[in-house]
């Protein structure tokens, strides 16, 4: 089976670093990704890791251990319009690729 | 291109009433997908399907049924309603593998009441 961990609820302050941490369990591994999802509307994708290592994109950095079963997704220079659910996923290496997501990190962004 | 388009955004149901929420997509995705999203709470696989003609259940299966007849539809039917499935319903298409991302669907919220 898969279970996959990460923080209920976060507050940061705008302009600063906050760092969301998941880990996970899985019987098998084909890529873990971040999505955000703003309340009241569908999740986007943010980034994918499938080496060990960091991916960066912008403002959003995610990093990956596969040893370890731990992922985080790192967000420099906050903004208030960052406030929203983040969602830790890992998708399957087998049986439809299926994405199995974790519980969301609420992520609160205050001036 | 419209992506993954659901229909319809909202619905109230009485308990035991059926219904077929409509997903379609017009990305030639092969990976199509059904979630639930609770309050506050994570994304739940219902269903999933890798091609027309093919489909198979996913952590929460019961009380939903799915067909793909075609590449690009895959619509969700509830057949007797109940209050537990009141949620916020998403679809998804992806490529399946590699880095290929879920495209998601605006939501469906089904009150079962």
């Amino acid at each position: 089976g898969q279970n996959i961990d990460q923080p209920t609820e976060m507050t940061a302050t705008e302009g600063a670093i906050v760092q969301i941490n998941c880990t996970y369990q899985t019987s098998g591994f084909n890529g873990l990704f971040w999505y955000q999802q703003h309340a009241g509307e569908a999740p986007t994708f943010l980034s994918y890791n499938v080496l060990d290592g960091l991916e960066e994109k912008g403002r959003f950095s995610s990093f990956l251990s596969r040893s370890k079963g731990y992922s985080y997704l790192l967000l420099k220079e906050l903004q208030m319009k960052d406030s929203a659910s983040y969602l830790c996923a890992v998708r399957a290496a087998t049986g439809g690729f299926k994405t199995i997501f974790g519980a969301g990190t609420r992520l609160f962004v205050k001036a | 291109n419209a992506g993954v388009t659901q229909t319809p955004k909202f619905r109230i149901l009485k308990i035991g009433q059926s219904m077929t929420l409509q997903c379609a997509q017009d990305m030639n995705h092969n990976y199509m997908y059904w979630y639930r999203q609770d309050p506050g709470m994570g994304l739940k696989l219902i269903y999933y399907s890798v091609g027309a003609g093919i489909t198979d259940k996913g952590e929460v299966p019961n009380g939903y049924n799915v067909s793909r007849s075609t590449t690009e539809d895959f619509p969700l039917r509830l057949e007797l309603a109940a209050p537990s499935q009141t949620s916020v319903y998403f679809c998804a298409s992806s490529h399946g593998q590699g880095n290929s991302p879920l495209h998601f669907g605006n939501g469906t919220r089904l009150t079962v009441t």
